[in-house]
């Protein structure tokens, strides 16, 4: 079966510009988070859906960062006026619920650069 | 402030050995311990976890201890092969206390190489 797909793979950007990832899940998966990576440092989490509705964008850095999920399925983060602390790797993650010991499945990520 | 640490950056085995992977933790609500493995441009895939109540969990070739007191887990890998060469993050989660129980904490990874 199809697992967690992330576009696009990589982004070049240039500072202060936007830019949209998306993510789409496992499909029946209700939960849907998103981590990123910066270089040499673990996944740091952003933001957890649960169907439509977040109710923990704890981890999102600033006010440019925002996310949505629509139909309880795909779903964008958008960061807006990039910033070079903004490089890193953004994985999107998928489980049935949102609980603990229901797996998280990741997707490949989106490598984004921003010169 | 790093709750979960990884201080080996990488580990490198020969084929057929032991591979013991490390992980410290400071907060004392983390009560569930993920192994996560990643391949080189593939997102993290779940190996294997254990909840505190427990201090061992094994599958397969894979065994996770867990010393509470010590704040400390490791992941042992009997017998190594190549196929195991990839970046292990340990995670860690606070199911109880009013923790979040689907927020995962991740340390910074190692990267093992199993050497033929």
């Amino acid at each position: 079966g199809a697992g967690v797909s992330q576009s696009p793979s990589n982004k070049v950007t240039e500072k202060g510009k936007d830019v949209e990832l998306r993510c789409d899940p496992i499909s029946g998966h209700t939960a849907l988070y998103w981590y990123r990576q910066s270089l040499g440092q673990g996944l740091e989490f952003l933001i957890y859906f649960q169907g439509n509705s977040a109710p923990d964008k704890s981890g999102l850095p600033s006010d440019r960062f925002s996310a949505e999920r629509t139909g309880g399925s795909v779903s964008t983060l958008t960061i807006q006026r990039t910033q070079q602390e903004d490089s890193a790797v953004y994985l999107c993650a998928s489980s049935v619920q949102g609980r603990i010991n229901n797996e998280q499945f990741f997707g490949p990520g989106t490598r984004l650069t921003v010169l | 402030d790093q709750q979960v640490k990884q201080n080996s950056p990488s580990l490198s085995v020969q084929e057929g050995r032991i591979s013991i992977l490390n992980c410290d933790y400071t907060n004392s609500m983390f009560d569930y311990f993920l192994w996560y493995k990643k391949y080189p441009a593939e997102g993290p895939t779940f190996l294997i976890s254990i909840s505190s109540i427990k201090d061992k969990n094994e599958d397969g070739r894979f065994t996770v201890f867990l010393n509470k007191s010590a704040k400390h887990l490791s992941l042992h890998i009997v017998p190594s092969q190549p196929g195991d060469s990839a970046v292990y993050f340990c995670a860690a989660s606070a199911r109880k206390s009013g923790g979040s129980n689907y927020k995962l904490t991740f340390g910074k990874g190692t990267l093992l190489t199993v050497n033929p």
